[in-house]
């Protein structure tokens, strides 16, 4: 089984519809992050979590909102979608110790498109 | 502010040649630096890391990297390119310093000729 998961993987929605996004990890690590994906800009950071209680907006936060409902679990929101959030939307985990210190772990990633 | 830098968009190669893909990175400190190839379709991998120590570091897939402070870059190598390296790839730079976030470079992709 995959250590982090997303859900969808692809979705098609209309302006002005709320979306979540899911994420899921099994690697028990307390960092977790939400990219965005556009073709030529790179990933750029949404949201990163660094423990249940701890929630803090990336470089384009406007738009979107995110829930860490568990270490477990980081959910991104979409509270009314509109086009340009039209992109590839990965989510990351990372571990503060060990051998994999600081390398990030992504998912598949959720393709959404916004009509 | 910081920033990375792959000046790279597109590098065609043909299989069995070597390759270097490009990155550069502004940061006031020392970083964590990392590779990672997206292969169509997929996430992200990540190829190899550079944290301290030897400025010459070895990843999977049989690509290595090299990290030289004095020009602020961590240029990604592979002696021999395989059809199966096609993708893109990304330079990222981890900030090590209060926030450990991540800020990745804008990708290149390489397409291998037969």
């Amino acid at each position: 089984d995959a250590d982090v998961t997303q859900t969808p993987r692809n979705r098609i929605t209309k302006t002005g519809k709320r979306i979540m996004l899911e994420c899921s990890q099994t690697k028990g690590h307390d960092r977790m992050y939400w990219y965005r994906q556009d073709p030529g800009l790179g990933l750029r950071l949404i949201y990163y979590s660094f423990d249940v209680k701890d929630i803090n907006k990336g470089e384009i936060s406007d738009g979107y909102s995110v829930s860490r409902q568990a270490q477990a679990k980081f959910s991104l929101s979409l509270e009314s979608a509109i086009p340009n959030q039209t992109a590839l939307y990965f989510c990351a985990t990372s571990d503060l110790a060990g051998p994999t210190y600081n390398e990030q772990f992504f998912g598949p990633g959720t393709r959404l498109t916004v009509l | 502010a910081q920033s990375v830098t792959q000046p790279d968009i597109h590098i065609t190669v043909s299989e069995g040649a070597s390759l270097e893909l490009r990155c550069n990175y502004s940061y006031g400190a020392t970083p964590y630096l990392f590779w990672y190839v997206q292969s169509p379709g997929q996430g992200l991998q990540l190829l190899l890391k550079y944290f301290s120590g030897d400025t010459l570091v070895q990843g999977i897939k049989g690509f290595e990297a090299e990290f030289k402070r004095s020009q602020s870059s961590f240029n990604l190598r592979k002696p021999s390119v395989h059809w199966s390296d096609a993708a893109e790839y990304f330079c990222a730079v981890g900030l090590i310093s209060g926030t450990y976030k991540y800020i990745f470079g804008t990708g290149t992709r390489l397409k291998v000729l037969a």
